[in-house]
């Protein structure tokens, strides 16, 4: 069936790596992503990665793909105050459709100084 | 380029009530998605229309519906309303070229209480 599993709580100290992690079970997922939510606010589509790749970086965000244990993580360096948010992990495919979002429930980043 | 705005932002109706909600999607956007965000929770697919007709649904039951008009904007609609459909509704547009990757904007949401 279709889950996406996320820890729900991260603290971490200004300047600090973060890291965010995600499990998925649907192997013919696709696409992963990571959105961003502020209070508020809807989701913000921080990056994806298309499931041929094992890494992606765009500035400060890195996304490590390991297909064979369906396992993705986000890592956001030297993190900032404005990092604090739920970060969510989301997958789709042929499955379910490629438009279709199964999203996890939600790491809540909390930084501090 | 206007993002896209959803209406109202928050809404109180009690139960057994219909409640509407409203989406205007990005400009040039033909495609429209809308989700159900419970609190604590991720949002979950609710149903999908592309150029007004219904384009996968997710498991939810048919008291909810939808519409999508000519120039793309989008109603949700719930009938019977359920103490369980207190969440966050949101609504995302995308550009559907035929590609199986269209990113999909969405909006603030609406907040939905049912007492």
């Amino acid at each position: 069936g279709e889950d996406v599993e996320q820890s729900l709580f991260l603290s971490v100290r200004e300047g600090d790596s973060s890291v965010i992690n995600c499990t998925y079970t649907d192997s013919s997922s696709t696409y992963l992503y990571w959105y961003k939510q502020e209070p508020g606010a809807g989701l913000q589509l921080l990056t994806y990665i298309f499931s041929n790749m094992d890494m992606k970086q765009d500035q400060r965000l890195t996304v490590l793909l390991n297909k064979k244990d369906k396992h993705l993580s986000l890592r956001i360096a030297d993190t900032q105050t404005g990092d604090s948010a739920i970060y969510f992990c989301a997958e789709s495919g042929p499955r379910g459709g490629y438009n279709k979002l199964i999203f996890g429930a939600g790491t809540r980043l909390a930084v501090h100084p | 380029e206007t993002g896209v705005t959803q209406s109202p932002t928050h809404l109180i109706k009690t139960r057994g009530q219909q409640v509407t909600l409203r989406c205007s999607s990005q400009s040039g956007h033909n495609t429209v998605s809308w989700y159900q965000q419970a609190l604590g929770q991720g949002p979950q697919f609710i149903f999908q229309y592309y150029r007004e007709e219904e384009n996968g649904r997710g498991n939810f039951p048919p008291r909810f519906s939808g519409l999508q008009f000519p120039n793309y904007s989008s109603e949700l609609n719930v009938n019977a309303l359920e103490l369980d459909d207190s969440a966050l509704y949101l609504c995302a547009s995308s550009l559907s070229r035929g590609g199986a990757y269209n990113e999909q904007f969405f909006g603030p949401g609406t907040r939905l209480t049912v007492l």
